[in-house]
């Protein structure tokens, strides 16, 4: 079976500094990783996603990943926050091995960037 | 905008009642995705369709069904509807279907009273 952890409810952040929100997960073969950033009364929208190649990727908004495989992580990263980057923040993992392309997404987490 | 609509985007129904969730992918894409989101549950994956066939199935309940009509829009079916039912229910498509990206709709809000 394949879990995602987030595990901070929340971060908080001064307006410039930079961010980190975590995520880990398991799964029993390589994983597919993503990142999804969910604003109030909102879809989910797609920020970046790991599926093979170099272990940094960047993707939208200035936000990129770092994939870790022998820490099992994929924390995702901006050099400098800003305020309207608070949002409800998701991780999730396809495992390559499941049939289909369900994702299993971690519980979120919510970054809050103050002024 | 993702490209993915969903109608309607809010539902108030009562329990024991019978309720039609609908999904439009992005022009093109093959897969659609069903997903809930309570405050409980999280965000789980319910079922997938492929072109008209079921893909992939999550923890989606007996009292749920869904299918994928030939032009493609999806509807979720939500019957003998419980109070824990309450919930966002979310679509997403994506082009085909191995290791593709998923563009989530903005939402039908569920409220069984």
């Amino acid at each position: 079976a394949q879990s995602v952890a987030q595990p901070e409810d929340q971060v908080n952040v001064a307006e410039g500094n930079p961010l980190t929100v975590k995520c880990t997960y398991s799964v029993s073969g390589n994983p597919y990783l993503f990142w999804y950033v969910q604003y109030p009364n909102r879809g989910l929208q797609f920020l970046l996603k790991y599926i093979t190649g170099d272990n940094l990727v960047k993707g939208s908004y200035g936000f990129e990943a770092e994939f870790n495989k022998s820490q099992t992580s994929f924390h995702l990263k901006k050099p400098s926050a800003l305020v309207s980057d608070s949002a409800l923040y998701f991780c999730a993992v396809r495992d390559i091995n499941n049939a289909g392309n369900m994702l299993t997404f971690g519980g979120g987490t919510r970054l809050m960037v103050k002024p | 905008d993702s490209g993915v609509t969903q109608t309607p985007k809010h539902l108030i129904t009562a329990t024991g009642q019978r309720v039609t969730l609908r999904c439009s992918p992005r022009s093109g894409d093959l897969s659609v995705y069903w997903y809930q989101q309570s405050l409980d549950q999280g965000l789980q994956f319910l079922i997938q369709y492929y072109n008209g066939e079921e893909r992939a199935k999550g923890n989606i309940l007996e009292r749920f069904s869904a299918q994928q009509f030939p032009d493609l829009h999806s509807e979720l079916n939500l019957s003998s509807l419980e109070l824990g039912d309450s919930a966002l229910y979310f679509c997403a498509s994506s082009a085909r279907d191995f290791q593709e990206t998923q563009y989530f709709g903005p939402g039908t809000r569920l409220l069984v009273l």
